[in-house]
């Protein structure tokens, strides 16, 4: 099985940047992706690693080690809207899509 | 517009009264599934399907059916609903397996 860990609830303050830890046990690893979810929406896709490394998107990027199960995503330049839950998921062999419980992120003027 | 669209998005049945909650989506995408998300327990797979007439177990199954007899639907049938399913239901596309997932609007589901 899957076990997917992100922590549940982070604050930070507009302009700030805010880093969201996510770790991940699996049996075969096909990609890991990050979705937001803005309350009472359905979640949109923000970023996909496959391979180590960083991938950067405008304000947000995306790390990932698969030696070490761990992926962060880094919110740069927090704006109000940035207030969301941001999902962890991770596809394993099978093609399987295992989602964490999500991050809520509170931006705070 | 690209577009995954659930109906209903609103409803309230009671114990036992079977019921549909349909998805359709016009990307041409060849994988859907079906996601339950419930306070602190986060988005778990219901159902996938690969392709036409192709589905598989996700992660919690049980009470539901699912059908892709089209490639642009996907419906999800809860033949004996009870309250442990009242949840938040989202339908989901994408263009392959290992792709970026559309959501629909999501559809809340009340069991009494």
């Amino acid at each position: 099985g899957q076990n997917i860990d992100q922590p549940t609830e982070m604050t930070a303050t507009e302009g700030a940047i805010v880093q969201i830890n996510c770790t991940y046990q699996t049996s075969g690893f096909n990609g890991l992706f990050w979705y937001q979810q803005h309350a009472g929406e359905a979640p949109t896709f923000l970023s996909y690693n496959v391979l180590d490394g960083l991938e950067e998107k405008g304000r947000f990027s995306s790390f990932l080690s698969r030696s070490k199960g761990y992926s962060y995503l880094l919110l740069k330049e927090l704006q109000m809207k940035d207030s969301a839950s941001y999902l962890c998921a991770v596809r394993a062999a099978g093609n399987k899509l295992t989602f964490g419980g999500g991050t809520r992120v509170l931006v705070k003027p | 517009e690209a577009q995954v669209t659930q109906n209903p998005r609103y409803l309230i049945t009671v114990t036992g009264k079977k019921l549909t909650v349909t998805c359709s989506q016009n990307m041409n995408h060849e994988y859907m599934s079906w996601y339950r998300q419930d306070p602190g327990l986060g988005l778990r797979q219901i159902y996938y399907s690969m392709n036409v007439e192709v589905t598989d177990k996700g992660d919690v199954p049980e009470g539901y059916k699912v059908s892709r007899k089209e490639k642009r639907n996907f419906p999800l049938i809860l033949e004996s609903p009870s309250p442990n399913q009242t949840s938040l239901y989202f339908c989901a596309s994408s263009s392959r397996a290992q792709g970026e997932l559309f959501f629909g609007e999501g559809s809340r589901l009340t069991v009494l």
